[in-house]
């Protein structure tokens, strides 16, 4: 069975802090898919980033960060400097080649000045 | 490049009527899904389409929910007849490759079934 779970239904920190959104997936699959996606206030999704279940590096984007590691089944979002226009829900997905997005609950995160 | 259209933003109707939403993908995207979005959980996918010929619909409760995708271009998702527990954001997305493109989604279609 493929699951996505978001154990942090909601972070509230102040403008520049450092923050990390956890994601914990399972699949027996070898060859997978790792997404995240932002939802904002205007409900259209964004997506982020998307990482193959071969490529384990970390990768930086900006203040984004995502930490991806097979042993834990985890692949982490961290935001750098966090700012109010990062306030959203951020939606951690799964997918299976040619298989269906399967996505978490997320996390909804507000960054307050 | 245009985006995700999807319409009407916003419905309300009450329980048993019908309605039907329309979503309009990225020019050249041949794979199309439907995403159901009850309030606070994450999306969760009703249909795909791959051209106008459905991948997967699993999940899709066709008593009532149907959904085409004419010419390969745009979709209509109806419901018939709503119940209240379909009240939710109807997100449409579409991407380029069918198994390893990122979704692109439009802004959703949000009904209130009362």
């Amino acid at each position: 069975a493929q699951k996505v779970t978001q154990a942090q239904t909601e972070i509230s920190v102040v403008e520049k802090e450092d923050v990390t959104l956890d994601c914990v997936y399972e699949t027996r699959d070898t060859t997978y898919y790792l997404f995240w996606y932002k939802q904002p206030p205007s409900g259209e999704l964004v997506f982020l980033i998307r990482r193959n279940s071969f490529d384990e590096q970390n990768e930086i984007s900006g203040r984004y960060s995502w930490n991806f590691q097979k042993s834990t089944s985890s692949f982490n979002f961290t935001i750098t400097a966090s700012q109010v226009v990062d306030s959203a829900v951020y939606f951690c997905a799964l997918r299976r080649s040619s298989y269906k997005l399967i996505f978490g609950s997320g996390t909804r995160l507000l960054v307050r000045p | 490049e245009a985006g995700v259209a999807q319409s009407p933003r916003y419905k309300i109707i009450e329980k048993r009527q019908s309605v039907a939403f329309w979503c309009n993908p990225i020019s050249g995207h041949a794979t199309l899904y439907w995403y159901q979005q009850i309030l606070g959980q994450g999306p969760k996918l009703l249909i795909q389409f791959q051209n106008n010929g459905v991948v997967d619909d699993s999940q899709l409760p066709k008593d009532r929910f149907s959904a085409e995708r004419l010419k390969g271009v745009d979709s209509t998702l109806k419901i018939q007849p709503a119940k209240l527990e379909d009240s939710a954001v109807y997100l449409c997305a579409s991407s380029l490759l069918a198994n390893t493109g990122e979704l692109f989604f439009g802004e959703g279609s949000r009904l209130t079934v009362l």
